[in-house]
């Protein structure tokens, strides 16, 4: 079992659709959660940030967090061209060197 | 002002060949990272030094090997190097809360 798994995509909607991207980790101790955003030849950047269960949003995104499932969400409302990029869930857990363990990432496509 | 730097930004060479990836942080961080991504994507660590002292050293061939000759540099020096060496390698320094990635060397080996 992969420690962090994501469906690899590609994920296709509309433009103002929903984008709902999702995450399930195997470490019951992690501690932090992320969703980074890659644009194909670029780094990634930071698009959220989660540390407890429940939701937390910031603008058009929204992260859920579910530590007893083990699974982490992005969703993306009135999802735009631009959002298209590869989204890469990451998990961290403090074992002396905050290591971050990365999915292989989620592509999603905005069509216009 | 680049936060994380990178130096070479591409880099192609033979099998067999040693070279080194630069890195810099001008954002004060204690901790910086190397990372591999590979074809399909996949980022993962390799190395992560805490103020010059190596903190994290995943299952990578000893043919890899990170300095850290002060807290803002950390360089990766690779020898014999071999075509499944090729990916982007990227640098990252630890802020508060997150990660920031430098912009990625690519190394094709042939």
């Amino acid at each position: 079992q992969k420690e962090v798994e994501q469906n690899s995509g590609p994920l296709s909607v509309p433009e103002g659709a929903i984008a709902s991207l999702n995450c399930t980790y195997s470490d019951r101790g992690s501690q932090s959660f992320f969703w980074y955003r890659q644009y194909s030849g670029k780094s990634p950047e930071l698009i959220m940030s989660i540390y407890s269960n429940g939701d937390k949003e910031d603008g058009r995104f929204t992260a859920q967090l579910n530590k007893a499932s083990q699974y982490v969400s992005l969703l993306i409302r009135d999802s735009q061209p631009s959002d298209s990029a590869t989204y890469l869930c990451a998990v961290m857990r403090d074992t002396g060197g905050f290591k971050t363990i990365f999915g292989a990432g989620t592509r999603l496509f905005v069509k216009a | 002002d680049t936060a994380v730097s990178q130096t070479p930004k591409y880099l192609v060479t033979q099998m067999g060949n040693d070279k080194s990836i630069k890195c810099e942080q001008n954002l004060g961080h204690d901790t910086m990272y190397w990372y591999k991504q590979d074809s399909k994507k996949f980022l993962k660590i390799m190395f992560s030094y805490n103020n010059k002292e190596l903190i994290i050293n995943e299952t990578v061939p000893n043919r890899f090997s990170p300095k850290s000759p002060d807290k803002a540099h950390l360089n990766l020096h690779i020898n014999s190097l071999e075509l499944g060496d090729s990916a982007v390698y990227f640098c990252a320094s630890r802020g508060r809360e997150t990660q920031y990635f430098g912009p990625g060397t690519r190394l094709l080996v042939l």
